[in-house]
């Protein structure tokens, strides 16, 4: 089975701290992308990184990491001193390579609130 | 270069009415994806599109809906005979490849009353 759980529905915190978003995924295929997504208030899709089943290094984006761990099928989002812009729906996803084609499968999202 | 359009951005139809959604890709992307946003729950996969080709519809509703990618012009998704439970908000993504990123258009509301 393909899988995604984003297993936190809802963070709050407050603004500069840092702040972790889990994703745990599962699929049978040996290659495979994982993605993350934010979606705002206003609604739309904003695509923040692809990593490939191959490449385990971690990655760090300004004020945003990725950590990439294959052995416990997990790839998890942080943000350091998060700002109230951070507030939105994130959203990881998996793409299977070879068996479904280019679909992505999306966990249920976790939705981040930052207060000033 | 403009990003993925979808129009309508919101579209109300009462209940037994058609819903044609539309989706413009990114210049140069040939594959179209179409993903359905229920309230309060995560995207879901409908259906993968090439030119004029369905490559994968394995989750589109069986009956009501159709989409279509023609040669020319923007991929439609179709619901006919729209019902409440349709209401949703529907985003398109294309891309260059099936393993390139998908882009995403913001979406279209739809509201069945």
């Amino acid at each position: 089975a393909q899988k995604v759980t984003q297993a936190q529905t809802e963070i709050s915190v407050v603004e500069k701290e840092d702040v972790t978003l889990d994703c745990v995924y599962e699929t049978r295929d040996t290659t495979y992308y994982l993605f993350w997504y934010k979606q705002p208030p206003s609604g739309e899709l904003v695509f923040l990184i692809r990593r490939n089943s191959f490449d385990e290094q971690n990655e760090i984006s300004g004020r945003y990491s990725w950590n990439f761990q294959k052995s416990t099928s997990s790839f998890n989002f942080t943000i350091t001193a998060s700002q109230v812009v951070d507030s939105a729906v994130y959203f990881c996803a998996l793409r299977p390579l070879y068996n479904q084609g280019g679909k992505l499968i999306f966990g249920q999202g976790t939705e981040l609130s930052v207060k000033p | 270069n403009a990003g993925v359009m979808q129009n309508p951005r919101h579209l109300v139809r009462r209940r037994g009415q058609e819903a044609r959604l539309r989706c413009s890709p990114m210049k140069g992307h040939s594959h179209v994806y179409w993903y359905r946003q229920l309230p309060e729950e995560g995207l879901k996969f409908m259906v993968y599109l090439q030119k004029e080709n369905i490559i994968d519809e394995s989750g589109m509703p069986k009956e009501r809906f159709s989409a279509e990618f023609p040669k020319e012009g923007p991929s439609i998704l179709r619901i006919q005979q729209v019902v409440r439970g349709d209401s949703a908000a529907y985003f398109c993504a294309s891309s260059q490849g099936s393993t390139a990123e998908q882009y995403f258009g913001p979406g279209t509301r739809l509201t069945v009353t």
